[in-house]
C-alpha cells in the first residue's frame, strides 16, 4: 500500500515563526503536492513538484515555499507564519506510470498560528 | 475557467436512501473526474473516477453520472449507510507538466442517519 506520512498531526506556532512541514512517500512517486484545506473552500493547491528539485506554483503560493531535495520528501515552508495560515495542510503524491491518475494523501497537519 | 462548482454543501439522508452530489466544470480540457471521500481525521482517498468517454461508471453502491455537453457530473450513493457519513470532494484535471493537477470542488458533508 502507498503510504504518505506527514511529520506532525498538530502544530502550534507563533506569528512570525518559520515553519517547516515535512511529507514523505514510500512509493517512488514522481509527483508530490501540498494543499491547504479550509471549511467551505475545499482543497486548494499551494505548490507541486514533478521531479526532484523541480517545483511549480499552485493556486495559492503566496507566503509559502517548498523544497524537494530527494524524490521521497517534499517540504512546505512558511517563511514567516501569519494567523491567516492557520489551516489543515495535506500532502499528496502520485505517479502517471501505467496511466494512473490517483493522488494518495497523507493524514494532514493541523497548523494553528497564534 | 479552472473552477469546479460543487453542491450541496451539506446533505442529510436517512439510511437506505439515495445521496446525490453534483459538480459542474468549465474547462473543456479536463479529461479526468475523480471523487474523493474524507473521514474525520483522515486525508481524502479516491472513491471512484470517470473519464469523459463514458457517461456512467458504477462501483458497488457508488455511481458517477457524466454529462459532457452540460459539463456536469454527479455522484450517486445508493442504499446510503451510516458508514458513508463523510465529506465528499469532486475534482477535475487535465495533464500538464506531466503532472495531474487536480482542481477540487468545495466539498459536501454527508450525514446518514439510521
Amino acid at each position: 500500500d502507498v503510504k504518505v506520512t506527514q511529520s506532525s498531526r498538530y502544530l502550534v506556532k507563533r506569528t512570525g515563526e518559520k515553519v517547516f512541514l515535512e511529507c514523505v512517500q514510500d512509493m517512488d512517486h514522481e509527483n508530490m503536492f501540498w494543499y491547504r484545506q479550509d471549511p467551505g473552500l475545499g482543497l486548494r493547491l499551494i505548490y507541486f513538484s514533478y521531479d526532484v528539485k523541480m517545483k511549480e506554483k499552485g493556486d495559492i503560493p503566496e507566503g509559502y515555499s517548498v523544497s524537494r531535495e530527494k524524490k521521497e520528501r517534499f517540504s512546505l515552508i512558511l517563511e514567516s507564519a501569519s494567523t491567516n495560515q492557520t489551516s489543515m495542510y495535506l500532502c499528496a503524491s502520485s505517479s502517471l506510470d501505467r496511466g494512473q491518475r490517483e493522488q494518495y494523501f497523507g493524514p494532514g497537519t493541523r497548523l494553528t498560528v497564534t | 475557467q479552472q473552477q469546479v462548482k460543487q453542491s450541496p454543501q451539506s446533505l442529510i439522508v436517512q439510511k437506505g436512501g439515495i445521496s446525490i452530489i453534483n459538480c459542474a466544470y468549465e474547462n473543456t480540457a479536463f479529461d479526468y473526474f475523480p471523487w474523493y471521500q474524507q473521514f474525520p481525521g483522515k486525508g481524502p482517498a479516491l472513491l471512484i473516477a470517470i473519464r469523459p468517454d463514458v457517461s456512467e461508471k458504477k462501483e458497488g453502491r457508488f455511481t458517477i453520472s457524466f454529462n459532457k455537453s452540460a459539463k456536469q457530473f454527479s455522484l450517486h450513493i445508493m442504499d446510503s449507510q451510516p458508514g458513508d457519513s463523510a465529506t465528499y470532494f469532486c475534482a477535475a484535471s487535465g495533464l500538464s507538466y506531466n503532472t495531474d493537477k487536480l482542481i477540487f470542488g468545495t466539498g459536501t458533508r454527508l450525514q446518514v442517519f439510521p
